[in-house]
């Protein structure tokens, strides 16, 4: 049973540019989370999604981040016009029920912005 | 405002000396409390999930207990491969379902 796929797992961006960033959960879990991991800082909650619905986007910057997770697909977080201060890890974790008792975590993609 | 707040923020052993590692929390209504392991470039691994106060789970050298304020992981004669930071996060009954994490604490176990 394969864990939380991310992809890419490293990525450079220059300033301007846009960054696309997949997360396939689990096997049989249609709950996905993203987090953002800034250097030196905990980890931040961004937005929580079922298949074709974003349920709580209340740690997503207002201008620049979508998120989706399509019906069939992996889930996108979408930046675009990157900033430096975007330069993070950024994580998705998977959970197969709404309780959310059990989230797991894929290994990241670390965005550089240049 | 839900607050996880972790100390110390780095705590060094010797290799067979035991230790806990201290998560103090402040949420409106706990629905669970977790406990993540992270080693360097890796994501969090799932350690344990407690739920209410009183509750002790246990992995190897490893068991976390819970009460109204905080949560301790006790580190039972540590390993070097124990070394990595612990993650502590809570997730509030009126927020969905987000986990809010504390800045975590380094663990260095030295053979």
């Amino acid at each position: 049973n394969a864990g939380v796929m991310q992809n890419p797992r490293h990525l450079v961006r220059r300033r301007g540019q846009e960054a696309r960033l997949r997360c396939s959960p689990m096997k049989g879990h249609s709950h996905v989370y993203w987090y953002r991991q800034l250097p030196e800082e905990g980890l931040k909650f961004m937005v929580y999604l079922q298949k074709e619905n974003i349920i709580d986007e209340s740690g997503m910057p207002k201008e620049r981040f979508s998120a989706e997770f399509p019906k069939e697909g992996p889930s996108i977080l979408r930046i675009q016009q990157v900033v430096r201060g975007d330069s993070a890890a950024y994580f998705c974790a998977s959970s197969p029920r709404w309780e959310n008792t059990e989230a797991f975590f894929g290994q990241g993609t670390r965005l550089t912005v240049v | 405002e839900d607050q996880v707040t972790q100390s110390p923020e780095a705590l060094r052993l010797q290799e067979g000396e035991s230790s806990s590692l201290n998560c103090s929390y402040t949420v409106s209504g706990l629905r669970g409390l977790f406990w993540y392991r992270q080693d360097p470039g890796k994501g969090p691994e799932f350690l344990f999930t407690l739920y209410s106060a009183g509750e002790e789970k246990e992995k190897e050298r490893l068991k976390a207990t819970l009460t109204k304020k905080e949560s301790f992981l006790h580190i039972t004669a540590p390993k070097p491969e124990d070394s990595a930071t612990y993650l502590c996060a809570v997730q509030a009954a009126a927020a969905g379902n987000m986990l809010t994490f504390g800045g975590g604490t380094r663990l260095m176990v030295k053979p």
